[in-house]
């Protein structure tokens, strides 16, 4: 079945370490997003790709960064993790950036910061 | 900002009760959809809607585009324990160049 699937499920870090989280899609899908879900929350938008260009939030801090290599994967890079950026992390897909684009979600990374 | 009200914020209900959630807004959206996330999960799609007015089924969900295109409206019919889990509506504004706005979620529980 096409799919988002993201890579770990589950990451655990040291207070300034950095973490790559992976996210991968076999829906060939021109958009990627990256959320950012804290506990009881709805999910925060980071930042996204449609294609190769890099779209990013007024409000995400530097400390996050994105690449896409290709169509199928991006990345999200936290440089420097803080305690606040222990939370759910969704990557998601969507056709184009009009319309009716219908996301869909991977199933998360907890990151998890000691 | 851009903002989704979403109500009720939590429902504690029975086994076999009909749930009505909604969501508005003081923009107008073109799209309306709604999602569910299990503990641990990522949202998944219930229902999607496109136009105005359109009314949606999904097994025993049942979802409406509002006629105003400021609100919309997810109900669930005989309830089960597996309903539980957090239900967020979400919309596209055309002038948002693809953005998905979240309501803030309604958390369901189930009492068996």
């Amino acid at each position: 079945d096409a799919m988002v699937i993201q890579n770990p499920r589950y990451q655990v870090t040291q207070f300034g370490k950095p973490v790559t989280l992976s996210c991968s899609q076999t829906l060939n899908h021109n958009v990627m997003y990256w959320y950012q879900q804290k506990s009881s929350q709805a999910p925060k938008l980071l930042f996204h790709y449609y294609d190769k260009d890099f779209n990013n939030e007024a409000d995400t801090p530097d400390n996050f960064q994105s690449r896409r290599p290709n169509t199928s994967f991006c990345f999200l890079d936290i440089r420097s993790p803080g305690l606040g950026d222990a939370a759910m992390y969704l990557c998601a897909t969507g056709r184009g950036v009009t319309g009716a684009n219908v996301l869909t979600f991977g199933a998360g990374s907890r990151l998890t910061v000691l | 900002g851009q903002q989704l009200n979403q109500s009720p914020q939590s429902m504690f209900i029975q086994e076999g009760e009909d749930v009505s959630m909604n969501c508005t807004s003081s923009s107008i959206f073109n799209t309306w959809l709604w999602y569910k996330q299990d503990p641990g999960e990522g949202p998944v799609l219930l229902i999607a809607l496109y136009k105005a007015g359109e009314l949606t089924s999904n097994g025993r969900l049942t979802a409406q585009f509002g006629i105003t295109r400021k609100d919309s409206f997810l109900n669930i019919s005989a309830s089960i324990p597996s309903d539980v889990g957090i239900y967020f509506c979400a919309g596209h504004r055309s002038s948002n160049t693809g953005k998905l706005i979240f309501g803030q979620g309604t958390t369901l529980q189930v009492k068996p």
